[in-house]
């Protein structure tokens, strides 16, 4: 199946410093990336969508100023944690569908911890 | 609001017995469904999909659909240790959408 890659794996920073996340379709080219949040022991809750070259949409009560997207490229999608607080602590997961492919692939994930 | 529920569990079976895992939707229209594996700290696997009514087999793990009672369910036969994970129920209401997510039920498997 097709590879998404997602680094950093484990992140631990101080409260009020920024976190970048990235994700890279290593095998074929991510028209749309999905970014996803999931607390222990809860679902998967989507973030954002964001599509080559335009900006992300975000979901409702997803911050846009605070969990900045960015998909310059087919196989790049990048996510910041602004100004990371405790409440941010979380497992980060993007996903990437290929533009023929209704399947998406998830990357393995960021686990955040903000002290 | 588009939702997708399951029973968190855990179920537990014994080595070798088939696990049912079920799972419901909220969404009349949705159109494809998905069944997904989480090992705990990781990023979920995809098992298998499925679009139409009826049974889809692939190896030990079965999907059911019935978009009437907006149900679909997963089996798992011959069950083992190593399928002891959280199981993700994922609908995809149109084409293009991301996916909706339950929040998972957890399956514990007996030696």
């Amino acid at each position: 199946g097709a590879v998404v890659s997602q680094h950093p794996s484990r992140v631990i920073c101080k409260s009020g410093t920024s976190v970048k996340i990235e994700c890279r379709s290593l095998d074929f080219q991510a028209t749309t990336m999905f970014w996803y949040r999931q607390f222990p022991k809860q679902s998967l809750m989507l973030m954002a969508t964001s599509n080559e070259g335009s900006k992300a949409t975000y979901e409702q009560g997803v911050e846009k100023d605070k969990f900045l997207i960015n998909h310059a490229s087919l196989t790049l999608s990048t996510l910041t944690v602004t100004s990371a607080h405790p409440e941010d602590s979380s497992f980060y997961i993007c996903s990437a569908r290929g533009d023929r492919n209704e399947k998406l692939f998830f990357g393995s994930g960021t686990q955040l911890s903000v002290l | 609001q588009k939702e997708v529920e399951q029973n968190s569990g855990p179920l537990s079976v014994p080595e070798g017995a088939i696990a049912s895992l079920n799972c419901t939707y909220s969404d009349r229209g949705s159109q494809s469904f998905f069944w997904y594996r989480q090992y705990s700290g990781k990023s979920p696997e995809l098992i298998m999909f499925i679009y139409s009514n009826g049974d889809k087999e692939d190896g030990r793990f079965t999907a059911q659909l019935n978009k009437a009672s907006q149900y679909v369910s997963l089996l798992i036969r011959d069950s083992q240790p190593s399928d002891s994970a959280t199981y993700l129920c994922a609908v995809k209401v149109k084409a293009g959408t991301a996916l909706i997510f339950g929040k998972g039920t957890t399956l514990s498997v007996s030696s």
